[in-house]
């Protein structure tokens, strides 16, 4: 499998505060998906990133595709309670099959 | 639509017993998985199938089959169950092999 680190594992941040999760690939990706996995739940897809140095909005949720295509991040603004869960990357190259990052776990105090 | 659905949701296994977990999908979709889910390790894909008639092995493979006869099923085999298989089964389809996954509830096994 490709080799894909993200960071953090864990963050617990206060209701209110901004979160941010990075993937980094030591390969050039051709797409990178982003996941979020409640506690007791399944992945859920939240965005595919294509293009090199795309930047994608949803809502509260901001993801960025690097440059170089082997990186990519998922930005929070103001977190609340409903962010809560694990979130993962799942980086893609050419034809190869879905694999997962190892996620970031959020915890989010009121 | 129900999208993908796994059963069982919970099983208890003894070691050396077999099962099948089910998983199906009506999306009409080719691609289908099989990962399971431990602590820290994230999703590790067991096996996929990118359609009726053919399947593959994932990274983590051994003690498990898996056959795909139709486009809806794909069945996960656990041949001679182990301590180490404990974990949560989640069964995922997508149109290709890297596009949107839709994944089922997912199966807490234990194996005892």
């Amino acid at each position: 499998g490709q080799q894909v680190m993200q960071i953090p594992q864990y963050q617990h941040v206060q209701e209110g505060e901004d979160f941010t999760t990075y993937c980094n690939s030591s390969t050039t990706l051709s797409n990178i998906q982003w996941y979020k996995q409640r506690p007791g739940g399944h992945p859920v897809f939240l965005i595919q990133l294509v293009k090199s140095g795309e930047v994608k909005k949803q809502k509260r949720l901001t993801f960025q595709f690097g440059e170089a295509k082997k990186n990519s991040s998922l930005h929070i603004t103001a977190t609340q309670t409903t962010d809560v869960g694990t979130y993962f990357c799942a980086p893609v190259t050419g034809a190869n099959n879905l694999f997962f990052g190892t996620g970031t776990r959020l915890t989010v105090i009121p | 639509n129900a999208g993908v659905t796994q059963t069982p949701k919970f099983q208890v296994l003894k070691t050396g017993q077999s099962m099948t977990l089910q998983c199906a999908q009506d999306m009409n979709h080719e691609y289908m998985s099989w990962y399971r889910q431990d602590p820290g390790m994230g999703l590790r894909l067991i096996h996929y199938s990118v359609g009726a008639g053919i399947t593959d092995q994932g990274e983590v493979p051994n003690g498990y089959n898996v056959s795909r006869s139709t486009t809806e099923d794909f069945p996960l085999r656990l041949l001679s169950a182990a301590p180490s298989q404990t974990s949560v089964y989640f069964c995922a389809s997508s149109l290709t092999q890297n596009t949107e996954a839709f994944f089922g509830q997912g199966t807490r096994l234990t194996v005892v």
